[in-house]
């Protein structure tokens, strides 16, 4: 059974980092390309990042690129989103999602991050 | 980058009637790379249709996804209570991968 589960979401301060996690499990982790995809409250779906399923290429959306950083252990089965310099728009859910034939074939339950004084 | 835009933001509809979803890029979408997603409330989103027109593994036959170039339609032929949700389309044929706004789909 595949299993994507997102941790490390709360609330933080504007201004400061967090790092997101995403344990995988039920296929073989370093096979796919991975994404993150978050969506505002009551807001649409917006694309974040991707990472080959080797690491050896990342792309960011304009509006996180050079304060996120996406990367993975293949070896742990473990995606990962290091957020820096965090402001109230990144306030979301944020999914770790598997691609497939260039569409996300399989989703986390998501975890919150909100960002607030 | 391609803006997708979703119409109509919001379609009103009877269980049993078909529903009529359409989803129109800014340019071509390469090797027509567009899906659509469901996302109920409180749930995470689920894919339909990928390819254009291809059904996921265990989507009704209900459903269905047509189209190319930079016009596409996902329609549920008769609606069932547990089909109104909210419906995103998503390509990936250009970089970066974007979404539409959303349709969303209400009991009349």
């Amino acid at each position: 059974q595949l299993h994507l589960v997102e941790s490390g979401g709360g609330v933080v301060q504007p201004g400061r980092s967090l790092r997101l996690s995403c344990a995988a499990s039920g296929f073989t982790f370093s096979t796919y390309g991975m994404h993150w995809v978050r969506q505002a409250p009551g807001k649409g779906l917006e694309w974040v990042a991707l990472i080959w399923y080797d690491g050896s290429e990342k792309h960011y959306a304009d509006s996180v690129k050079g304060r996120f950083t996406i990367s993975r252990d293949n070896s742990k089965n473990i995606l990962y989103l290091e957020m820096n310099s965090l402001g109230a728009e990144d306030t979301a859910v944020y999914y770790c999602a598997r691609e497939l034939n260039r569409c996300f074939d399989s989703w986390g339950q998501g975890t919150l991050v909100t960002v607030s004084s | 980058e391609i803006v997708l835009t979703q119409s109509p933001g919001t379609l009103s509809l009877s269980a049993g009637e078909r529903a009529t979803l359409s989803c129109r890029a800014s340019q071509s979408v390469t090797d027509n790379y567009l899906a659509w997603y469901q996302q109920k409330p409180g749930q995470t989103p689920r894919l339909l249709i990928y390819g254009a027109s291809t059904r996921a593994a265990g989507i009704p036959d209900r459903f269905s996804g047509s189209g190319s170039g930079t016009d596409f339609t996902l329609t549920i032929s008769r609606l069932e209570p547990e089909d109104f949700a909210v419906y995103y389309c998503q390509q990936y044929g250009f970089s970066p991968v974007t979404f539409g706004q959303g349709t969303k789909l209400e009991i009349k």
